[in-house]
């Protein structure tokens, strides 16, 4: 069954630091999307992603995050200067199609982002 | 905006007996879909069940059955002859189809601990 990909699991890094996340969607899909879940908290919405461009960024997505599909198969988020509030869990996401009611996101595995 | 709310911190349910997690969601859309996910403990997000606010039938899937009265704004999440394996955290989500785009918005959570 395909599925979505996530690397790192885990990355630990310097506060200041800059990261990149790395999520390989199911190939078929078209729309992605980055959530991210601090410790013990609900999962939040940050970016959603579609033709190559970002679709929607809630108010967490600030000039520190930025999103990209370098390839047919790789979608990224980079987090420049990282802080100690960035560490949480963060969750790709993928979908077929826009717009179709009942379509599932699909969830990987996530990457947990420790910030010392 | 969109809101989900999850009341249930935590329960406790007996193995092979059934649970309710209760969810209330607020939307301005006329057009959504709810959503519940599942979160075992290595922390990847499961998709479980979904329903549509146009559906007339309340959406059911093996054991998870999800009890949608629209009018009191509720999706509460049935779990049936409950498993060891069902202990997790559990994710109202919902999604518009107007103004709000495609992400999803979460709940705070219903942990669920499962006793032999």
């Amino acid at each position: 069954e395909p599925e979505v990909t996530q690397t790192p699991s885990h990355q630990v890094t310097q506060m200041g630091q800059e990261v990149i996340l790395r999520c390989v969607p199911i190939s078929n899909h078209l729309y992605f999307y980055w959530y991210r879940q601090i410790l013990g908290q609900k999962v939040e919405f940050l970016v959603s992603f579609y033709n190559n461009e970002i679709s929607e960024k809630s108010e967490i997505f600030d000039d520190q995050f930025s999103v990209e599909r370098p390839d047919g198969s790789n979608f990224t988020l980079k987090i420049r200067s990282t802080k100690l509030e960035d560490s949480a869990m963060y969750f790709c996401a993928s979908s077929v199609k826009p717009g179709q009611p009942n379509y599932e996101q699909y969830f990987g595995p996530g990457t947990r982002l420790t910030v010392t | 905006a969109q809101k989900i709310t999850q009341t249930q911190p935590g329960m406790f349910v007996q193995e092979k007996e059934a649970v309710t997690l209760d969810c209330t969601y607020d939307t301005s859309d006329q057009s959504y879909g709810l959503f519940w996910y599942k979160q075992p403990s290595s922390g990847e997000m499961i998709f479980l069940i979904y329903q549509g606010s146009y559906d007339e039938q309340n959406a059911t899937e093996g054991r998870y059955s999800l009890n949608f009265q629209k009018a009191r704004k509720s999706a509460n999440l049935v779990i049936s002859a409950s498993q060891l394996g069902d202990s997790a955290m559990y994710f109202c989500a919902m999604r518009g189809f107007e103004a709000a785009g495609n992400k999803l918005t979460f709940g705070g959570g219903t942990r669920v601990l499962v006793k032999p």
